[in-house]
């Protein structure tokens, strides 16, 4: 097990073009969330997974944003149009749902760039 | 709403020194606390947690106690290292409410001096 896996781990792109990000979780585990984390801020959430089912969004989360989990493993992050305003560090995190002993495991982000 | 509000950094020190990083919260009922840490170039990872009044997390000779009457879950260390040179978050997970995401305080960086 080699921990949570984020691909790519930079992405430089042109604003309005369209990007993916893929996160494979430690593989036992059914929780699975999306967070971005801008410079100086905490992560600040964007949505998550219980296995394939995607049980919450941050209004953070606008239309251009969509996330999936087709399997319950791997997920992916797709931004439409992007903006400038998008360029961040995209963190994916996983965990096994522990109730109130909940830990989460991070990959190391991708940072995205939009020039 | 879920909040979490810590002290800004950077908060530079010299190695042996006592390390304080305050942390309070607002949330609805009693959630759980955790302390992250993340390295240069690395991801975040859990540093120690609290799940309930008066509970203590320790880990690396860190340590936090879970103060309901002040809100509050300070970071804590007797002597830095410079290895403990990083940006920690303080964050909070709603148990019955909120739903189920971890909130995170907008981090504060240590540098620590040999």
């Amino acid at each position: 097990d080699t921990g949570v896996s984020q691909n790519p781990r930079h992405k430089i792109t042109k604003r309005g073009q369209n990007v993916t990000f893929r996160c494979d979780p430690i593989s036992e585990h059914n929780r699975l969330y999306w967070y971005r984390q801008t410079l100086g801020q905490g992560p600040e959430f964007l949505t998550y997974f219980q296995n394939e089912a995607q049980l919450e969004k941050s209004r953070l989360l606008s239309d251009r944003f969509s996330a999936e989990r087709p399997k319950g493993s791997f997920s992916t992050l797709e931004i439409q149009r992007t903006e400038q305003g998008d360029s961040a560090m995209y963190l994916c995190a996983s965990s096994l749902s522990r109730g109130s002993n909940e830990k989460l495991f991070f990959g190391s982000g991708t940072q995205l760039s939009v020039l | 709403g879920n909040s979490v509000t810590q002290m800004e950094g950077p908060v530079t020190l010299s190695e042996e020194a006592f390390l304080t990083i305050n942390c309070t919260y607002t949330a609805t009922g009693y959630p759980s606390l955790f302390w992250y840490v993340q390295y240069p170039g690395e991801g975040l990872q859990l540093l120690l947690k609290a799940t309930k009044a008066d509970d203590k997390g320790s880990n690396k000779g860190f340590e936090a106690t879970y103060r309901k009457e002040t809100t509050s879950f300070h970071l804590e260390k007797g002597s830095v290292q410079v290895s403990d040179s990083a940006v920690y978050f303080c964050a909070l997970r709603p148990k019955n409410t909120g739903g189920f995401k971890t909130i995170f305080g907008a981090g504060t960086r240590l540098f620590v001096k040999a």
